[in-house]
C-alpha cells in the first residue's frame, strides 16, 4: 500500500518567508510525528498528535513553529518568518495505534531558507 | 523526559568484523527500543526492536540486547557487509503503541570492502 508521502520535496526560500511542508501519513495511522533533521545530525522531535488528543509540541523550536493536523490525517507543518538555521531535512512519520509499533518516515521535504 | 545517549558517533570496521552500536536511557519507565537505520539520502527503516519484558533479540546477522537494570541496550551487526554502511539511530519510548520515542544521536558507521 502507499507510504508516508511529503511535499514538496525540495523547497528554496528566501529569509524572513513564511513555508508550508504537508505530510500524508499512512491511512488508518492515528499517530503522527513531525522530525528535523539537520545536515550530518540526528533526528529532532519537533511534534507529535495521537488521534484527538491535544498535540504534543514540545519539541517546536519557537513560536515560528507550528502544525494542524486536519480530520485525523493530513498534517502540515508551518514554519513563519524562516531564518537561514532553519534550512534542515522536515521528516514526518505515521504508526499505528494498534500495533505494531513500527514509525513509518517520508521522504522529507528539504528546506533551504537563502 | 527521556534522554537517550548513543555511541559511538561514528564507526568503521571492515568487512567481516562485528559491529556494537550502545545506547543508554535515563527514564525507567521505557520498555520499547527500536533501532532504524538510514542510508545516505533516504528515510530511516526500522530494522529491529525489543521489549522490555525480553533480554535479547536476534534478526539473521542483527542482535539487540536490553539490560533494563543497568538502562542501556546495543545493537550487534556480526560479518558485516559494505550494504551495512549507514547510519543508525536507537531510540526509546514509553508505553504503547503511538508514543512519543526518544531518539539516540546516531551512529555513522563505514563498512571497509
Amino acid at each position: 500500500g502507499a507510504g508516508v508521502s511529503q511535499s514538496p520535496s525540495n523547497k528554496v526560500t528566501e529569509k524572513g518567508k513564511d513555508v508550508e511542508l504537508r505530510c500524508d501519513p499512512i491511512s488508518g495511522h492515528t499517530a503522527l510525528y513531525w522530525y528535523r533533521q539537520s545536515l550530518g545530525q540526528g533526528l529532532e522531535f519537533l511534534i507529535y498528535f495521537q488521534g484527538n488528543s491535544a498535540p504534543d509540541k514540545s519539541g517546536l523550536p519557537s513560536d515560528r513553529f507550528s502544525a494542524e493536523r486536519t480530520g485525523g490525517s493530513v498534517s502540515t507543518l508551518t514554519i513563519q518568518r524562516t531564518q537561514q538555521e532553519d534550512s534542515a531535512v522536515y521528516l514526518c512519520a505515521s504508526t499505528s495505534t494498534g500495533g505494531p509499533y513500527e514509525q513509518y518516515f517520508g521522504p522529507g521535504t528539504r528546506l533551504t531558507v537563502t | 523526559g527521556e534522554n537517550v545517549e548513543q555511541h559511538p558517533s561514528t564507526l568503521s570496521v571492515q568487512e567481516g568484523d562485528s559491529a556494537v552500536i550502545k545506547c543508554t536511557y535515563s527514564d525507567s519507565a521505557s520498555n520499547y527500543f527500536p533501532w532504524y537505520k538510514q542510508e545516505l539520502g533516504k528515510r530511516p527503516q526500522l530494522i529491529i526492536d525489543i521489549r522490555s519484558n525480553v533480554g535479547e533479540k536476534k534478526d539473521q546477522r542483527i542482535a539487540v540486547t536490553l539490560n533494563k537494570t543497568a538502562k542501556h541496550f546495543s545493537l550487534h551487526i556480526t560479518e558485516t557487509q559494505p550494504e551495512d554502511s549507514a547510519v543508525y539511530f536507537c531510540a526509546a519510548s514509553i508505553g504503547a503503541a503511538g508514543n512519543k520515542l526518544t531518539f539516540g544521536g546516531g551512529t555513522r558507521v563505514l563498512v571497509k570492502p
